[in-house]
């Protein structure tokens, strides 16, 4: 079973639409977040949730709007999609213990 | 704020040969330290970690010592395979920020 899943795996799509990636675990982890890995393998925070409450708010345009119905799906919903946007999004969430984040496999998302 | 340093790729090494890919970091405390790697495509995986100085972190050959009085967490391997070719980034987790901070990644080429 895959313990942090997310959809969907390839996004390609036009600039100034609007669009969603879904992020679920099953792993029982109180908090989860997004990375944003740009086309030079840098991985950067974006937001961060602990059980449906935003914590970690990075400098990030308000076009991109996290959403935690529950404390295991984490949802990002971009608005106005710019080029600039175009890049590999990770969701990750992680439990009590110091043992690191737990990654999904990534969204490659396309902006053309 | 927190930062972490790792020394920039391409790393092209012949099978067989030893592996070192330095890293320092920079934080309040003592973070966790910790490696991930990317396969080509693919997600990021743990690979090993180390949540206090001295301890050595080690898995599928790798090995990573905390040493705090060079703040460095070098990744060593003695013998790479072709299949050990991917993406390898290092990320340190303090606690009172909760936020994973990687290095920028460093790329392992890896020839019969």
């Amino acid at each position: 079973d895959t313990a942090v899943s997310q959809t969907p795996k390839y996004l390609v799509t036009q600039m100034g639409n609007d669009k969603s990636i879904k992020c679920e675990q099953n792993l029982g982890h109180d908090t989860m977040y997004w990375y944003k890995q740009d086309s030079k393998k840098f991985l950067k925070i974006m937001f961060s949730y602990n059980n449906k409450e935003l914590i970690i708010n990075e400098t990030v345009p308000n076009r991109f709007s996290p959403k935690s119905p529950d404390k295991a799906h984490l949802n990002l919903h971009i608005n106005s999609l710019e080029l600039g946007d175009s890049a590999v999004y990770f969701c990750a969430s992680r439990g009590r213990t110091n043992y690191g984040y737990t990654f999904g496999s990534g969204t490659r998302l396309t902006v053309v | 704020g927190n930062s972490v340093t790792q020394m920039e790729g391409p790393v092209t090494l012949s099978e067989e040969a030893f592996l070192t890919i330095n890293c320092t970091y920079t934080a309040t405390g003592y973070p966790s330290l910790f490696w991930y790697v990317q396969y080509p495509g693919e997600g990021l995986q743990l690979l090993l970690k180390a949540t206090k100085a001295d301890d050595k972190g080690s898995n599928k050959g790798f090995e990573a010592t905390y040493r705090k009085e060079t703040t460095s967490f070098h990744l060593e391997k003695g013998s790479v395979q072709v299949s050990d070719s991917a993406v390898y980034f290092c990320a340190a987790l303090s606690y009172n920020t909760d936020k994973l901070i990687f290095g920028t990644g460093t790329r392992l080429q890896v020839f019969p």
